[in-house]
């Protein structure tokens, strides 16, 4: 069974200053991994996804993900922030190959971007 | 594409009653969705998987019985709660795969229910 781990429950930063979000997992099979964003009172949107190929992701927003399979590390950076990338963020994995498996969650982390 | 949508976004209800969530993908088929429920500040938990045609497959812990959900067709996935309690208080989502092959490891995920049992 697949596991998330997202260590910082929260991460202040101020505007314009770059922001590293991370993200471990644990499975003894291949791994799809997801972020995904969620502003208040809303759903989830994915920022981005890893199935294969190139380690390093871009997604939405300016976002961009790193899959390390040694550290089994998916963390999620950005450049410089902005106001509005204030959400809760989530990193999710599910188990790779053919057929479609369910999404395990980490327990989130809140983005906090001051000015 | 790939927009979910849930109806309704917010209810209250009084405890002993049932409410009907509604999940529909939009513009896209999707013979698999899944139903998650979001406590305050927490993460997602999947409460049940459900399949167009047939039974739904729920998760440890989850009461069928308390959290009815028909798959009816492959735009609509219906969750019901029975007899809520304030204890369901809770926010719920629901999320779709896509049958189309270039999308086939995505779901995609509904606006969400913020249910409230008084």
């Amino acid at each position: 069974a697949q596991s998330v781990t997202q260590l910082d429950s929260q991460v202040p930063v101020f505007e314009e200053a770059p922001v590293e979000l991370r993200c471990n997992y644990s499975s003894s099979v291949s791994v799809y991994l997801f972020w995904y964003v969620q502003y208040p009172n809303q759903g989830l949107q994915l920022l981005l996804k890893y199935l294969s190929g190139s380690t390093l992701v871009k997604g939405i927003n300016g976002f961009e993900a790193e899959f390390n399979k040694s550290q089994t590390s998916f963390h999620l950076r950005k450049p410089s922030v902005h106001i509005s990338d204030t959400a809760e963020y989530f990193c999710a994995v599910s188990e790779g190959g053919v057929g479609f498996q369910k999404l395990v969650f980490g327990t989130g982390t809140r983005l906090l971007v001051s000015p | 594409g790939a927009v979910v949508s849930q109806h309704p976004s917010w209810v209250i209800c009084k405890s002993g009653t049932s409410v009907k969530i509604e999940c529909r993908s939009l513009d896209f088929q999707a013979t698999t969705m899944f139903w998650y429920r979001q406590f305050p500040k927490q993460s997602l938990m999947l409460m049940a998987t459900s399949n167009e045609g047939s039974k739904a497959t729920y998760e440890q812990g989850v009461e069928k019985d308390k959290f009815l959900i028909n798959h009816a067709s492959l735009t609509l996935s219906t969750l019901t709660v029975t007899s809520a309690h304030p204890e369901d208080s809770s926010f719920y989502i629901c999320s779709a795969r896509d049958l189309a092959g270039g999308r086939r490891n995505e779901q995609y995920f509904g606006p969400g229910t913020r249910l409230t049992v008084t």
